[in-house]
Order: structure tokens, then sequence, then C-alpha cells
């Protein structure tokens, strides 16, 4: 099974600062990689699949990169509305593991 | 509009068994995979199982392999999770997602808003 982790597992952060959190795979997934947000009590919401393809109606700030085993998520410019837990998952094959999750909270 | 909702979540009793539905509405069900993942409270998200579109293709979480099984029916459309044998770890958040594949977007793009299961004596 492909294993993902997530560094870090939380940041505190202001509005307006970039941000990055990275996500390694246990071996290589090529780019069936993505990533998705979540708020406390909502099911997650879809950001980026294919490593980089942003889903629609998702802001520009969001993008992701990264290829093989090591992907990243980056938000250029942290908006309120970005304080929440973000998860990377593997599309490579079964089972379609999550990572466990990074917290961005307020600074 | 294009969605999917869970039913079937409630307490039971550990040992005993429970099935989850989802129904999907506004989209071709028969050409899109369908997923299973759970959030524990206080915990991470788990992909639990899923189902391409024919069902001919399957997968399950060593965690529930043996005692859970995904099903679907194209006809009405809807996707299901049959629960046997089970734990109070089972005790979680479950949500229904679309795979997106069929609309180019490799990822789970469509989520219900979950149905609580809860196992507990």
């Amino acid at each position: 099974d492909i294993q993902l982790t997530q560094s870090p597992s939380f940041l505190s952060a202001a509005v307006g600062d970039r941000v990055t959190i990275t996500c390694r795979a246990s071996q290589g997934i090529s780019n069936y990689l993505a990533w998705y947000q979540q708020n406390s009590g909502k099911p997650p919401k879809l950001l980026i699949y294919a490593t980089s393809t942003l889903e629609s109606g998702v802001p520009s700030r969001f993008s992701g990169s990264g290829s093989g085993t090591e992907f990243t998520l980056t938000i250029s410019s942290l908006q309120p509305e970005d304080f929440a837990t973000y998860y990377c998952q593997h599309l490579k094959s079964y089972p379609r593991n999550f990572g466990p999750g990074t917290k961005v909270d307020i600074k | 509009q294009v969605q999917v909702e869970e039913s079937g979540g409630g307490v039971v009793q550990p040992g005993k068994s429970l099935r989850l539905s989802c129904a999907a509405s506004g989209f071709i069900f028969s050409v899109y995979g369908m997923h299973w993942v759970r959030q524990a409270p206080g915990k991470g998200l788990e992909w639990v199982a899923g189902t391409g579109y024919d069902a001919s293709d399957k997968g399950y979480a060593d965690s529930v392999k043996g005692r859970f099984t995904i099903s679907r029916d194209n006809s009405k459309k809807t996707v299901s999770l049959q629960m046997n044998s089970l734990r109070v770890e089972d005790t979680a958040v479950y949500y229904c997602a679309r795979d997106g594949a069929a609309a180019g977007n490799d990822a789970f793009d469509v989520w219900g808003q979950g149905t609580t299961v809860t196992v507990s004596s």
C-alpha cells in the first residue's frame, strides 16, 4: 500500500503569509495526487487534482507542484477563509489513502 | 445540481450490522466510480472502500476488509456500504464521494454531508 506523510502537521500563520505544505508518498505515484481543504464539521472540498490542476472555482492563490514522491501545496497569500485542515490523497491505486492532514491556524 | 446524499447512519452495538446508502443526482451515475470515506471524531480522513463505474473493480481499506462490502445499483443511482461485525473503532462520520475521473478530475470531486455511525454498547 502507498502511504502518505504530510509536513508540518500544524502551522500557525498570519493573513497575507505564503504557506507551503509538503506531502510525501512511500513510493512513486506519478502525478496522481489531490489536495483537499476541510473546515470543522464540513465535508472536504477538492482544491487541486493531478498534482497541479486547480479545481473549478478554487482561487488562484492555491497552487500545487511535484512529481514522483514529493508534492507541495502552496497558498500564496493566506486569507481568513483559508484557516482549515488540508489533506493530500493519492489516486494511483487501491487503497486511495489520505495523508494525516495539516492544520493551518491563525497566528 | 450535482450532489450525493448519505443515509442509514445510527447507533449500533458492537458486533452488529448497519447498511449505509448514498443517493446520487444531477450527473450520469453509471460512468463514475464511487467511494466511502470516514472520519472518526477529532481524527483525519480515512478512505474506506471504492467501486468502479461498473462494480467490477472494488477496493477496501485493510481495517474493514472482510467486514464491509461496497455495492452499487446504477439503475437506482445508489451506492451502498454494508457494514458487518462493527467495532467501536468504526465510529465515525461516513462520507460518500464521487471519483471525478470520468469528468477529467482524477480526485474525489463531489462529497455528501456525511452520516454518523456510532458503535457503542
